[in-house]
């Protein structure tokens, strides 16, 4: 069965310092991951997805990740974390043709 | 172009209160879904459907009902709301099979408490 493992559950950064959020998958085919942002009392955003195409992908707002088949591992960064980047993460992977299965969640605490 | 809307924001229920949680999409997508949001615990998908008149049951589908009687919503109704039923409930939607291995479009949430 495909899901996903959130190793942080709180990661704190000072503004201005690189961020990481790091998440491992199990699958047993090539899957779909995907980073959604929720920013306090918001809906989910979609922040960037890996389809089996360029396995660093670029998201929105800097972020990016990196898909390695090789560790299982599907890490998100930013080079430099901005106050508005506090939120919560969650990693994500497709589950079949059109469900998702969502990580537990990373809460980023950005320091001035 | 509204994309999902939920409403109510935000509601308070008794125990064994009965309420609906509507779920509206204006971008004639086929799947729809019902997640639960719980601290800690990610999201957990509750029922979803893959088009009109077409239902199937998720992760958690227990105390839930819905229905799919248009393409554009896709209600979520609580019948006899207990204590374990509050969370933050996300609707959320794709095209096709194919789209929604691309992600999803969620609403804003409705924030429920049952007391």
């Amino acid at each position: 069965a495909q899901s996903v493992t959130q190793l942080d559950s709180h990661v704190s950064v000072s503004e201005g310092t690189p961020v990481l959020l790091r998440c491992n998958y199990s699958s047993s085919y090539s899957p779909s991951l995907f980073w959604y942002v929720q920013h306090p009392n918001k809906g989910l955003q979609l922040l960037l997805k890996y389809t089996s195409a360029a396995t660093l992908v670029k998201g929105i707002n800097g972020f990016e990740a990196e898909f390695k088949k090789s560790e299982t591992s599907f890490h998100l960064t930013k080079p430099s974390a901005h106050m508005s980047d506090a939120a919560e993460y969650f990693c994500v992977v497709s589950v079949g043709d059109y469900k998702l299965s969502f990580g537990a969640g990373t809460t980023v605490t950005v320091r001035a | 172009n509204a994309g999902v809307t939920q409403t109510p924001k935000f509601r308070i229920l008794k125990i064994g209160q009965s309420m609906t949680l509507q779920c509206a999409q204006d971008m004639n997508h086929n799947y729809m879904y019902w997640y639960r949001q719980d601290p800690g615990m990610g999201l957990k998908l509750i029922y979803y459907s893959v088009g009109a008149g077409i239902t199937d049951k998720g992760e958690v589908p227990n105390g839930y009902n819905v229905s799919r009687s248009t393409t554009e919503d896709f209600p979520l109704r609580l019948e006899l709301a207990a204590p374990s039923q509050t969370s933050v409930y996300f609707c959320a939607s794709s095209l096709d099979r194919g789209e929604a291995r691309y992600g999803y479009t969620f609403g804003s949430g409705t924030r429920l408490t049952v007391v």
